[in-house]
């Protein structure tokens, strides 16, 4: 089974502070149809996740410009461009290139 | 609109059977597919398995002998079955879908105790 590793799991950040979360993937998430299966999501506390960014750069409906998705292969990373109270939570990357679809082991955004 | 909810008991005792159905609407099953998903408490998410849009399943392979995904698409359910339940089961389970787990039900919290 495909194997994410991100880093950091805590992060702390202020409000209107740019952070970057990491995901390393321990094979090529590049599918054979030219897509690149990666997501990343926010689970807000007592709330279901969210998907932010869809095939590591496309920003879901309704999701504020501030995050990005970037990278490819292997290794990816999600930006947020000015912290704001509402990010507040735990981010996760999922792979579906590969079955079984696997999740990251989570980040969780504080204020610092 | 796309909704999912999911349904089941809140209690299972070790050792039995969890049933859970996920209820879609806004979309069609036979074209899109749906994944469970769980979350032990305080722990992080758990991909557990999907059924595709063909109707083929795939599974976490850590459960796959104890998980069976099914559906039926003239009711938009999807359903879950897992066996031999134990303690480290309980958890909140979503369902998920379609176009790569875009939408979430509210999940559906179970705790495996007697």
């Amino acid at each position: 089974d495909v194997v994410l590793t991100q880093t950091p799991s805590i992060l702390s950040a202020t409000i209107g502070q740019s952070v970057s979360i990491s995901c390393r993937s321990s094979q090529s998430l590049l599918d054979s149809d030219g897509n690149t299966y990666l997501y990343w999501f926010l689970q807000r506390p007592g709330q279901s996740p969210q998907r932010l960014i869809y095939l590591v750069s496309n920003l879901g409906s309704g999701v504020p410009n501030r995050f990005s998705g970037s990278g490819s292969g292997t290794d990816f990373t999600l930006k947020i461009s000015g912290v704001e109270a509402e990010d507040l939570g735990v981010y996760y990357c999922m792979q579906a290139t590969h079955a079984p679809w696997t999740f990251g082991g989570g980040t969780k955004l504080e204020l610092k | 609109q796309v909704q999912l909810k999911e349904s089941g008991p809140g209690l299972v005792q070790p050792s039995q059977t969890l049933s859970l159905t996920c209820t879609v609407s806004g979309f069609s099953l036979t074209s899109n597919s749906v994944s469970w998903v769980r979350q032990p408490p305080g722990k992080g998410l758990e991909w557990m398995g999907a059924i595709w849009s063909g109707g083929s399943t795939d599974y976490n392979s850590a459960l796959k002998s104890r998980l069976s995904i099914s559906r039926d698409t003239s009711k938009s359910q999807v359903f879950l079955k897992m066996n031999s339940l134990q303690t480290e089961d309980t958890a909140i389970y979503f369902c998920t879908g379609p176009l790569g787990a875009r939408y979430w039900g509210q999940g559906v919290m179970v705790t495996v105790s007697s």
